[in-house]
């Protein structure tokens, strides 16, 4: 089994609608949780960090269950400027602090 | 900043020729990964660095495969002999605890 699990899509969505995709994890002692963002052919790049509390950033929201360690982002109002592939990503530091990525998500936001 | 810098952004050789990548950490980081990305298995950390030691090398391949960081500011990705299922884009990212991970542009490698 992978340390971080993704929904496999692809996700097909007009503008404006609303997308969730799901992570989970299987190190309980994982202690950061983030959403990266990586556009076709370029590298991964900081989304946001998810915290225990849920966060908020414009249209994204991010949401940690710790105890289904279970992540979530959830994107409303989609803009065609939002295709791209979303990466879980979860940090151990039972581990090193090292970045362990979920497989992606790959989202297209059609017109 | 001119963020983290790698070195060649495209490169193309023949099945059993060395191969070296290379990387410019972000000044201050004290953090390198070495990451590889492909199709079938996404992103999977290689080896990382802390201080210029490496930590963590679990990832690495196989012995084709090695890494050297012999100074804060730059450190290199070796496979030597290369073969085929080596295609794939390297990543090189730095951190520190006081500030994000940032990743390099990657290296596209296709060996032939």
């Amino acid at each position: 089994r992978k340390e971080v699990e993704q929904d496999p899509g692809p996700f097909n969505v007009p503008e404006g609608a609303t997308v969730a995709f799901n992570c989970t994890y299987s190190n309980s002692a994982s202690q950061s949780f983030f959403w990266y963002r990586q556009d076709c052919r370029k590298e991964p790049k900081l989304l946001m960090s998810v915290y225990s509390s849920g966060n908020e950033d414009g249209r994204f929201t991010a949401q940690l269950n710790r105890a289904s360690q279970y992540i979530s982002l959830l994107i409303r109002d989609s803009k065609l400027s939002d295709s791209a592939t979303y990466l879980c990503v979860v940090i151990s530091y039972n581990q090193g602090g090292k970045l362990i990525f979920g497989q992606g998500t790959e989202l297209s936001v059609k017109p | 900043d001119a963020g983290v810098i790698q070195s060649p952004r495209h490169e193309v050789t023949e099945m059993g020729q060395e191969v070296t990548l290379r990387c410019k950490p972000i000044s201050g980081h004290d953090y390198l990964f070495w990451y590889r990305q492909t199709m079938m298995r996404g992103l999977e950390l290689l080896i990382y660095f802390n201080n210029n030691v490496p930590i963590d090398d679990s990832g690495m391949p196989e012995d084709r495969f090695s890494a050297k960081m012999p100074n804060a500011s730059f450190s290199t990705l070796k496979i030597q002999p290369s073969e085929p299922r080596d295609s794939a884009v390297y990543f090189c990212a730095s951190s520190s605890t006081n500030y994000g991970y940032t990743f390099g542009s990657g290296t596209r490698l296709t060996v032939v």
